[in-house]
């Protein structure tokens, strides 16, 4: 397995602002995908992160909400725009790594947007 | 697309007693099989998973699942759990459309031990 870190782990925000959720592995990995899990509910999709190449989004979500970066193999980044209360969540980051047909996830950040 | 049943919402069960968390997926030629646990303010961590070989599953913390073919199912059991496994376990079928593997996961079940 790896292990992965994201930040922060939890944050307060207002409406109208943007958050950076930051996501961080100590070991390379060939996918990084980023999940969203509102309260009460199941994870969903938002989009892999592709290295040095723009995301792909799934359905319902588009880039201008949620732009992400990957500059490595290791670290990627998803900011979450323009925020309203619908948009509290928990965030997680998950990859997978060479060779392997798993997805592991990170601790998550519980976003909470006032 | 893929997509991941769990017929259960809650399951409240007594320490010691066995357990079945229930998952059916959608069909498919070939899918690989998981079941992650969540517990509480955590994030997900992998309980087992089937990829192929075998159809009877072991996992962490006491934990196995069968998989059947015929009847799309994978369905998590412990024949005793304790207070500890008290969590929302989640199933995930592997979804390769559009050529990158991704993750299509049921709406969870939430499993409640009591003394």
């Amino acid at each position: 397995s790896a292990v992965i870190s994201q930040k922060p782990s939890r944050d307060i925000c207002q409406r109208g602002t943007s958050l950076t959720i930051q996501c961080q592995v100590d070991s390379q990995v060939t996918m990084m995908f980023w999940y969203r899990q509102q309260p009460g509910q199941s994870l969903t999709l938002i989009a892999t992160a592709n290295q040095g190449s723009e995301a792909t989004y799934e359905s319902g979500f588009v880039i201008d909400k949620f732009p992400i970066s990957r500059p490595n193999l290791t670290f990627s980044t998803l900011t979450v725009s323009n925020m309203s209360p619908e948009d509290s969540s928990i965030y997680l980051c998950s990859v997978t790594l060479a060779g392997a047909d798993t997805q592991y996830f990170g601790p998550g950040t519980r976003l909470t947007v006032l | 697309a893929q997509s991941v049943t769990q017929l259960d919402s809650q399951v409240p069960v007594f320490e010691e007693a066995p357990v079945e968390l229930r998952c059916n997926y959608s069909s498919s030629v070939s899918v690989y099989l998981f079941w992650y646990v969540q517990y509480p303010n955590q994030g997900l961590q992998l309980l087992l998973k089937y990829l192929s070989g075998s159809t009877l599953v072991k996992g962490i913390n006491g934990f196995e699942a069968e998989f059947n073919k015929s009847q799309t199912s994978f369905h998590l059991r412990k024949p005793s759990v304790h207070i500890s496994d008290t969590a929302e376990y989640f199933c995930a079928v592997s979804d390769w459309e559009g050529g990158s593997e991704k993750l299509v996961f049921g709406k969870g079940t939430k499993l409640t031990v009591n003394p």
